[in-house]
């Protein structure tokens, strides 16, 4: 079946623009969870929702980013105002969530690389 | 809070040669674990995983031990191939939570 697809794969922009990525999970898999890498250094998490709500929003680093989740499927992360420490690939994981709590495993997406000129 | 931590890289070693990649952990409760790998312009993939202390978890001949005592989950292999070349990242899942906090990242280049 179809796994976690995003888009775009690539995202150029200038300083201070507005960017919305997108993540299409697995069918029926209730969690999304969104994260970040920037170059040379591990996942940073930011964001989880169970079903459309997020009850983990903990690793977002500011207020300009903000997601949203909607029909239990897709999800949208959105930066504000994008600066250059914004670069990095932002990739999304679905898994089947709540249901199988322990040992939960999470399929990641491609990820879109965003470039912040 | 819950960290991992993993060997820096990057490791380089001979086709047929033992692989050994250490990870440790830090965590509340009794989190479950797990490897991941990123192969040259692919996404993340899982490679195994372990929920409970003592538990194997193995695939594509790679092996880790949850130990609990040391608070470690090494990963290996008896002999790594040309196409095991990847980054490989040890991540946890927390008892109490939903996220997965990564270390980060050890490349491994192998070689003919």
């Amino acid at each position: 079946g179809a796994g976690v697809s995003q888009s775009p794969s690539n995202k150029v922009t200038e300083k201070g623009k507005d960017v919305e990525l997108r993540c299409d999970p697995i069918s029926g898999h209730t969690a999304l969870y969104w994260y970040r890498q920037r170059l040379g250094q591990g996942l940073e998490f930011l964001i989880y929702f169970q079903g459309n709500s997020a009850p983990d929003k903990s690793g977002l680093p500011s207020d300009r980013f903000s997601a949203e989740r909607t029909g239990e499927s897709v999800s949208t992360l959105t930066i504000q105002r994008t600066q250059q420490e914004d670069s990095a690939v932002y990739l999304c994981a679905s898994s089947l969530g709540e249901l199988i709590p322990r040992g939960d495993t999470q399929y990641f997406g491609p990820g879109t690389r965003l470039t912040v000129l | 809070g819950d960290s991992v931590t993993q060997m820096e890289g990057p490791v380089t070693l001979s086709e047929e040669a033992f692989l050994t990649i250490n990870c440790t952990y830090t965590a509340t409760g009794y989190p479950s674990l797990f490897w991941y790998v990123q192969y040259p312009g692919e996404g993340l993939q899982l490679l195994l995983k372990a929920t409970k202390a003592d538990d194997k978890g193995s695939n594509k001949g790679f092996e880790a031990t949850y130990r609990k005592e040391t608070t470690s989950f090494h990963l290996e292999k008896g002999s790594v191939q040309v196409s095991d070349s990847a980054v490989y990242f040890c991540a946890l899942k927390g008892g109490g939570g939903n996220k997965l906090t990564f270390g980060t990242g050890t490349q491994l280049k192998v070689e003919l």
